[in-house]
């Protein structure tokens, strides 16, 4: 119930190229839905976040796209640059956010 | 702003041993998190604490107490470390405002416990 499934493990873009990254729960309770970045021996950094009231949100090349009858969410980074090259971590939080479920991370490559 | 510090930044220890990590925030945040990272497990929550005094277990409590005496600062205690809490530890705040508000995190505390 608390899980937050994510895919792919890795992943390897090239420079321009489309990079999205698909997560799942299982929550129905779950109402925050946030995408955080992690730089090698940095700590996460809050990327872009979404509610379920919400399809769809988008802040320059990120996007979220929200699925609330499949219990799923994406993150798509467009024109995907080396400087993207990270490790990816989806959550989810309800109860006013006092417990988070994250997933087990994405790291993606974008090759120059 | 310094947001939120983490003491030390790595640490080795001997199975048996103690140890207290600190976590101090600045942005006068309730919600205070301890977090550990293992490779392909993402981060899972040990023990988080809503506001000074008041703390609460998470996914992964065994093995680690906590004490939230001021609002600034969160401790998460090691009694007797093994080899099994040998991870990245990071902590993590958020102010109040319901599930919204972005979590900060510190830069992680690298331990080994050999």
């Amino acid at each position: 119930q608390q899980q937050v499934k994510q895919s792919p493990q890795s992943l390897i873009v090239q420079k321009g190229g489309i990079s999205i990254i698909n997560c799942a729960y299982e929550n129905t309770a779950f109402d925050y839905f946030p995408w955080y970045q992690q730089f090698p021996g940095k700590g996460p950094a809050l990327l872009i976040a979404i509610r379920p009231d919400v399809s769809e949100k988008k802040e320059g090349r990120f996007t979220i796209s929200f699925n609330k009858s499949a219990k799923q969410f994406s993150l798509h980074i467009m024109d995907s640059q080396p400087g993207d090259s990270a490790t990816y971590f989806c959550a989810a939080s309800g109860n006013y956010g006092q417990n988070f479920v994250f997933g087990p991370g994405t790291r993606l490559s974008v090759l120059p | 702003n310094a947001g939120v510090t983490q003491t030390p930044k790595f640490r080795v220890l001997k199975t048996g041993q103690s140890m207290t990590l600190l976590c101090a925030q600045d942005m006068n945040h309730e919600y205070m998190y301890w977090y550990r990272q293992d490779p392909g497990m993402g981060l899972r929550l040990i023990h988080y604490s809503v506001g000074e005094g008041t703390t609460a277990k998470g996914e992964v409590p065994d093995g680690y107490n906590v004490s939230r005496l001021k609002k600034q600062n969160f401790l998460l205690g090691l009694e007797s470390a093994a080899p099994s809490q040998t991870s990245v530890y990071f902590c993590a705040s958020r102010g109040w405002g319901g599930g919204g508000n972005e979590q900060f995190f510190g830069p992680g505390t690298r331990l080994t416990v050999l």
